[in-house]
């Protein structure tokens, strides 16, 4: 069974300063997909990267990057500059394997953004 | 191009009755899963389905169900509702080049 690990408390972050959000994984499998996604109060689940367990450069979309760690099966996300719009939920998760689309999530971390 | 769009957006329902949720992938999109989010469990999966079959089935009793269309809009049923039940339900859809997946605002159901 996977399994997702996100134990950080909520955090506070100074806006334009940048935070890591840790993810550990646990899988016996060699092919997978790793997963961070926004959740703002209003509920909806924003996709912010996606890094495969076969991909040799890190993940980056605009001002996230994933500091993926395969070896030590760590996928953290990395939010630079942060703004006021990034307090949320931010969850991390994985893909099933071979074409297997389902997510196992991790519990989430709380991130306020204060000015 | 618009998002995943789910209807309604809220829910009341009372404890034994059934309840339709749902949910129109993005255009083009032909898979389509849905996740069930509490507070105590987080999100779990429920089930996902690619051009109107169901590929994989999370661990829930038989109560919920669900299916997909031709259009490739899909909904997802519960019968018998149970306070348990309460939750967000959250559909995403999956184009087939890529893993991504982008998910729709939810369905806040609420069972008293």
């Amino acid at each position: 069974a996977q399994k997702i690990t996100q134990t950080q408390p909520g955090m506070f972050v100074q806006e334009k300063e940048a935070v890591t959000l840790d993810c550990t994984y646990d899988t016996s499998d060699q092919s997978y997909g790793l997963f961070w996604y926004k959740q703002p109060s209003s509920g909806e689940m924003i996709f912010l990267i996606y890094q495969g367990s076969y991909d040799e450069q890190n993940a980056t979309e605009g001002r996230y990057s994933l500091n993926f760690q395969k070896a030590r099966k760590s996928a953290n996300l990395v939010i630079s500059a942060s703004q006021l719009g990034d307090s949320a939920m931010y969850f991390c998760a994985m893909r099933d394997t071979y074409g297997n689309n389902r997510l196992a999530f991790g519990k989430g971390n709380q991130v306020v953004v204060i000015p | 191009k618009a998002g995943v769009t789910q209807t309604p957006r809220y829910l009341i329902k009372t404890r034994g009755q059934q309840v339709t949720l749902s949910c129109s992938p993005i255009s083009g999109h032909r898979s389509v899963s849905w996740y069930q989010q509490t507070p105590g469990q987080g999100l779990q999966f429920l089930f996902e389905y690619f051009s109107e079959t169901q590929r994989n089935k999370g661990n829930f009793p038989g109560r919920f169900s669900g299916r997909q269309f031709s259009n490739s809009r899909s909904e997802m049923n519960v019968s018998t509702l149970e306070l348990g039940d309460s939750a967000l339900y959250l559909c995403a859809s999956r184009p087939t080049s890529s893993y991504e997946q982008y998910f729709g605002p939810g369905t806040r159901l609420t069972v008293t």
